[in-house]
């Protein structure tokens, strides 16, 4: 089936440093990615739809400046959370859509962001 | 906007118990509804997906129905173990097809 991959599973940063994570659908292109964010004992919260060749639209109340979401091509998305505070430090997981019969979504194993 | 609520928020239950998970949506107009097991710590893991043409998808112990006109879904495990013992996310799209908006789940623990 479609896998998703994500890296780094884990990071720890400093505060006011900036922190990539990546999305990466392994064996198929997804014109259209997600970004999710779960604060502990949360729920799952849309962060910002990610399009291929384009902006991304970013969900009410999510600062476009300080997360940045490139997706350059059709099998890679990335999330850079800029000058990071401890209050960024979340479980970020991403999902792709593969377009046909059942648009079938699939998860990232997601990546821990501590924030030091 | 979709909304997406379930209930209970926590349950407890002995081993070999039949339970099941509830989830109510706001937009019946979906494409599908999706059922997630996420561990501790850890990742989603896809359960059942049911399309909005179907009323039921079962995979093993598990059991979800989806009924569009009242906008409610179940899921049903069977003979539960302490394996089972995860929160359970359901999922709908905001709107037609994607993307997916997240109940707040239902913490299981199932005690041996």
């Amino acid at each position: 089936g479609a896998v998703v991959s994500q890296h780094p599973s884990r990071v720890i940063c400093k505060s006011g440093t900036s922190v990539k994570i990546e999305c990466r659908s392994l064996d198929f292109q997804a014109t259209t990615m997600f970004w999710y964010r779960q604060f502990p004992k949360q729920s799952l919260m849309l962060m910002a739809t990610s399009n291929e060749g384009s902006k991304a639209t970013y969900e009410q109340g999510v600062e476009k400046d300080k997360f940045l979401i490139n997706h350059a091509s059709l099998t890679l998305s990335t999330l850079t959370v800029t000058s990071a505070h401890p209050e960024d430090s979340s479980f970020y997981i991403c999902s792709a859509r593969v377009e046909g019969p059942g648009n079938t979504i699939y998860f990232g194993e997601g990546s821990w962001l501590t924030v030091v | 906007k979709q909304e997406v609520t379930q209930i209970p928020a926590a349950l407890s239950v002995p081993e070999g118990e039949n339970l099941v998970l509830n989830c109510s949506f706001t937009d019946s107009a979906i494409y599908n509804l999706q059922w997630f097991r996420q561990d501790p710590g850890k990742g989603l893991t896809s359960l059942l997906l049911i399309q909005s043409s179907q009323r039921e998808q079962t995979s093993g112990r598990l059991n979800a129905s989806l009924d569009k006109s009242s906008g409610r879904s179940t899921l049903y495990i069977a003979a539960s173990q302490p394996g089972d013992s995860a929160t359970y996310l359901c999922a709908a799209p905001n709107s037609g097809n994607t993307p997916l908006v997240f109940g707040k789940g239902t913490r299981l623990s199932v005690i041996a």
